[in-house]
């Protein structure tokens, strides 16, 4: 299994900072999802990247897909205690809608 | 109007009993799955059902059996619970790249 890893793993900051968060896999793919997860609820898609080097934003939160279609960041402007939440990456193989979901991140946002 | 439900929301039972998680979507979409997502909060596909037609099944003991009696349900029954199946185990349905996820049914066997 090819695994997607995220880093970092936990990131707890103070409101109002910004930050990046990676997703990277050593093999290339079709497509790739950035979901979030709040407690006790489960995973809500964000946005999906299609094309290497494709930028998409949502308000305050860029997404980037990597050149060679392997790698993908998020990045937060201004955080809020709003964001907080698991942040997985997943991606999709090439021929089929099967997801494989990252390691995922815990972001933590402190007011 | 709720999207994708699982019943119940919690579990508790005792190792080697048989339980029944149920899933419903109301989106009119043709493939649905089941997840586990354990401590870590590593979420890894177990099945995958299109048109009531099993099209993934990732390496899942045969315990779990999962059963689609149409294609806005995909219910997932675990026989002879262990220890480590103690997890969130979630449904989701799909009609294309999107998937919707249910709330999870949050397993624990002791």
């Amino acid at each position: 299994t090819q695994l997607l890893e995220q880093s970092p793993q936990f990131l707890s900051i103070q409101e109002g900072e910004n930050l990046t968060v990676y997703c990277n896999s050593s093999s290339v793919f079709s497509s790739l999802q950035w979901y979030r997860q709040e407690p006790g609820e489960g995973p809500v898609l964000l946005v999906t990247v299609v094309t290497g080097g494709e930028v998409k934003k949502l308000k305050r939160l860029t997404f980037q897909f990597g050149d060679a279609r392997k790698d993908s960041s998020l990045h937060i402007t201004a955080a809020q205690p709003g964001d907080t939440g698991l942040y997985l990456c997943a991606r999709a193989n090439f021929g089929n809608e099967k997801l494989t979901f990252g390691t995922g991140t815990r972001l933590t946002i402190i007011p | 109007d709720t999207a994708v439900s699982q019943t119940p929301k919690y579990l508790v039972t005792q190792m080697g009993n048989d339980k029944s998680i149920k899933c419903e979507q109301n989106l009119g979409h043709d493939t649905m799955y089941w997840y586990k997502q354990d401590s870590k909060k590593f979420l890894k596909i177990m099945f995958s059902y299109n048109n009531k037609e099993l099209i993934i099944n990732e390496t899942v003991p045969n315990r779990f059996s999962p059963k689609s009696p149409d294609k806005a349900h995909l219910n997932l029954h675990i026989n002879s619970l262990e220890l480590g199946d103690s997890a969130v185990y979630f449904c989701a349905s799909s009609q294309g790249r999107e998937q919707f996820f249910g709330p999870g049914t949050r397993l624990t066997v002791l």
